[in-house]
């Protein structure tokens, strides 16, 4: 998975509390892609950032989601107020401005929400 | 999104054969990405196509980028039991900031 690094790997929540996934990118990287994953589906964008800015959050939900990817530290995927049906595996990708198009995935993030 | 096409969704082959999968859309793409995931992990990319036409091998493995831009597909040659996993396209629309997804090919080999 070409050194993109997430946390925590599995992550187990009560329906209404808060669930942070942490991304950090290769390094060299300053574009951060997040994608979920539900059983037997392919993935789907969420969230595109650059550091310190969001680029394209058509595919995040309004409500309950948030992104950032600071000038210091890894990108964070903030869910509040979890429900049931936000179980999923939540990928993390990265590439460099200025090559071509290629992105290097992490290992994931599986969520439970029970 | 642009919806892609994966066929077929799932495949279940003897070790040493060949197998092939695709991808088809009703819109075009910049770039072509195949990836392959195992249980747990995330996706690896295994293969990237850049212009139309263009055939790309990496060991065993071939796919093309269709000259139409709507489609591609991978190969895999003398299939081996590490070959199974989920294998998924994956594309970037023109002007386009994120890939699209296929919905997977599930690979079973046995021995």
């Amino acid at each position: 998975n070409a050194g993109v690094m997430q946390n925590p790997r599995h992550l187990v929540r009560r329906r209404g509390q808060e669930a942070r996934l942490r991304c950090s990118p290769m390094k060299g990287h300053s574009h951060v892609y997040w994608y979920r994953q539900l059983p037997e589906e392919g993935l789907k964008f969420m969230v595109y950032l650059q550091k310190e800015n969001i680029i394209d959050e058509s595919g995040m939900p309004k409500e309950r989601f948030s992104a950032e990817f600071p000038k210091e530290g890894p990108s964070i995927l903030r869910i509040q107020q979890v429900v049931r049906g936000d179980s999923a595996a939540y990928f993390c990708a990265s590439w460099r401005s200025g090559y071509q198009e290629t992105q290097y995935f992490g290992p994931g993030t599986r969520l439970l929400v029970l | 999104g642009q919806q892609l096409n994966q066929s077929p969704q799932s495949m279940f082959i003897q070790e040493g054969e060949d197998v092939s999968m695709n991808c088809t859309s009703s819109s075009i793409f910049n770039t072509w990405l195949w990836y392959k995931q195992d249980p747990g992990e995330g996706p690896v990319l295994l293969i990237a196509l850049y212009k139309a036409g263009e055939l790309t091998s990496n060991g065993r493995l071939t796919a093309q980028f269709g000259i139409t831009r709507k489609d591609s597909f991978l190969n895999i040659s003398a299939s081996i039991p590490s070959d199974v996993g989920i294998y998924f396209c994956a594309a970037l629309p023109p002007a386009a900031d994120a890939l699209n997804f296929g919905k997977g090919t599930s690979l079973l080999v046995t021995p």
